[in-house]
Parts: C-alpha cells; structure tokens; sequence
C-alpha cells in the first residue's frame, strides 16, 4: 500500500494550462480505470473533480480533463483562475477492496 | 439535505481508545459502500478503511489493520470506526467518504472529525 507519486507543487498564471502528473505501478493504476482526482482548500473536505481516469461530475469545470498511460495519470487544468489554487490529490483502486492516494501537489496560480 | 457528518473526535492518550461515527442523510446510506479517510495535520490524505453497503465485507490500510474496525448500522444511518490501541501517529482529521456503487470513487465527504493522540 504506497503512496501514488505526485509532485509536491505545481504553478501557473492565471489563463494557462497545467498538468498533474500521479504515477503508480501495476497493481493500481496501471491495472484498473477506477482512477480519481481530488480538490481540497485549507481546511475544507477534499471534492471529487475525476472519476474513473477522465469523467467530469455534474457541475465541475470542463477545464478539468483526466487521462492515463500505462502506469500514470494525469489532470490537466486549463485556463488556469485564482479559484483552483488547492491542493489536489490522485486516488486508485488498488485490488482486493483497497485504496491507495497520491502524496498531494500544492497548485499556485501566480 | 444530502450530507455527511462525522463526529466523536477528540484527545486521546496513547494507548487509548476511541469510536468516531458518521451519520448520513439525504441518500439510501444502505446501498452504498463507505470508506474512512483521514490526514494527519499538514499531510496528504491516506485511506483507513473500507465496508461494503451491507457490512458483509471490510478491509483496512496496513497501518490500522488488528487495531481499528469499521462498522455499520444501516437501520441508524450511520457508519463508526472503532479505534483501538491508539498512537501519535494516529493524530488526523478523520472524514467519512461515500463510495458510488462501487466504481471507488469518492463523490460525498464529511467535513471531518479531528482526532488527537497525546499524553
């Protein structure tokens, strides 16, 4: 049960694109599609923003995008506002009713 | 109002034990599985536990596996996490996380109920 690996931070002016990188092995990511991707403020519950590699829930951004390769998902943020400076953290099944989170990726818009 | 809301935190010496419960509204808490998932202060976020809607089947993180135990009671609505011999590394704000229909993704969060492990 390891951590998925995400980069500690990511920036971005206000209007660009950015991607987040997770990368896990062959016994989560690269196994199954139930890849998600979460958006916490300070001090708030963290809101679900991808469900399995690239769908949107109701009432999220099309400016959020989810995709995967082999071992490594990703999300992608474009035209980058103030509002999405958050932490952001990738979620995987991980096989026999587990789940296993990323280390988180602090975004700053500029 | 579709909702979670966990309660039941709070300080606890090393060793000691603890019960968190959740309580849900606004859905059929009976047919969906449910997770706990919680953050130590300043850290990312790590999955606890996990029961099936019927509370036939559980798992648990490595971490807590032989000291917590995640229960139901579907006829109260509401999840618990019973935690046993209790560390500092234990210190988190614990959230109750809904599960849709087993695709393992999150899609309703409680707010959190703040456990802290300290002599």
């Amino acid at each position: 049960q390891s951590a998925l690996t995400q980069a500690a931070s990511v920036s971005g002016s206000p209007g660009q694109s950015i991607t987040i990188s997770c990368t896990g092995t062959n016994s989560d990511i690269g196994s199954y599609k139930f890849v998600s991707w979460y958006r916490q403020h300070p001090d708030k519950a963290p809101k679900l923003m991808i469900y399995e590699v690239s769908k949107r829930p109701s009432g999220v951004s099309d400016r959020f995008s989810g995709s995967k390769s082999g071992n490594t998902a990703s999300l992608t943020i474009s035209g980058l506002q103030a509002e999405d400076e958050a932490d952001y953290y990738c979620c995987s099944y991980a096989g026999s009713n587990t789940v296993v989170f990323g280390g988180g990726t602090k975004l700053t818009v500029l | 109002q579709v909702q979670l809301v966990e309660s039941g935190g709070g300080v606890v010496q090393p060793g000691g034990s603890l019960r968190l419960s959740c309580a849900a509204s606004g859905f059929t808490f009976s047919s969906y599985d449910m997770h706990w998932v919680r953050q130590a202060p300043g850290k990312g976020l790590e999955w606890v536990a996990f029961i099936r809607y019927v509370g036939s089947n559980e798992n648990y993180a490595d971490s807590v596996k032989g000291r917590f135990t995640i229960s139901r009671d579907n006829s109260k609505n509401t999840l618990y996490l019973q935690m046993n011999s209790l560390r500092a590394e234990d210190t988190a704000m614990y959230y109750c996380a809904k599960e849709n229909y087993g695709e393992w993704y999150f899609d309703l969060w409680g707010r959190g109920t703040l456990l802290t492990v300290s002599s």
